[in-house]
């Protein structure tokens, strides 16, 4: 079975600086896409980044981007410019290609705390 | 794009009584949506997976019998919790998923609802 780890529950940044978030994950398949999502206050689950598991570019949106690591089944997630609003917790997700049923497969989470 | 609502935000309701939320992809068609329960500090426990015109696939410990979804069109999808109780507060969100073509399999998220049974 697939299994998602978040190694960290809290992480800390000082704002305008740069942190990196861990994910690691275990499955036997080839075909999958892996995804970070931010949970804000709010609880409105937001997607932040998605990478396909075929491509070996590394994924990046504006300030969020990802260091995919295929062999090593690793996906951290990196965000520059720290700002207040990026303080949430980030769950980091991993779904099979074409999976049987498509859901989602979660870490616990890491909550991000944005130092002003 | 890739918008979904949630409906109600918020309810609170008497143990014993049935409370429908519903979930509606705004700008895109979801064959597939899903139900999640979230406790306080956790993380996101799937309940079940809705196909549109079929049964709902329920993981395994979720009671088919007290939480009914109906998945009528390809934007609409619902989760009755009958017969609440007080253990059956908690925040529940629904999500959809997209087709290939904009980004398969791409869960977006509605905003949640906080379920309060008294």
């Amino acid at each position: 079975a697939q299994t998602v780890t978040q190694s960290q529950p809290e992480m800390s940044v000082q704002e305008a600086e740069t942190v990196t978030l861990s994910c690691t994950y275990d499955t036997s398949e080839s075909d999958y896409y892996l995804f970070w999502y931010k949970q804000p206050p709010s609880r409105q689950m937001i997607l932040v980044i998605r990478q396909e598991a075929y491509k070996q570019q590394n994924a990046t949106e504006n300030r969020f981007s990802v260091n995919f690591q295929k062999a090593a089944k690793s996906f951290s997630l990196k965000i520059s410019d720290s700002q207040l609003g990026d303080a949430a917790m980030y769950f980091c997700a991993y779904i099979s290609y074409g999976g049987s049923q498509g859901n989602l497969i979660f870490g616990k989470g890491t909550k991000l705390s944005v130092k002003p | 794009g890739a918008v979904v609502s949630q409906h109600p935000s918020r309810v609170i309701c008497k143990s014993g009584t049935s409370v429908k939320i519903e979930c509606r992809s705004l700008d895109f068609q979801a064959t597939t949506m899903f139900w999640y329960r979230q406790f306080p500090k956790q993380s996101l426990m799937l309940m079940a997976t809705s196909n549109e015109g079929s049964k709902a696939t329920y993981e395994q410990g979720v009671e088919k019998d007290k939480f009914l979804i109906n998945h009528a069109s390809l934007t609409l999808s619902t989760l009755t919790v009958t017969s609440a109780h007080p253990e059956d507060s908690s925040f529940y969100i629904c999500s959809a998923k997209t087709t290939t073509s904009l980004g398969g399999d791409t869960q977006y998220f509605g905003p949640g609802t906080r379920l309060t049974v008294l």
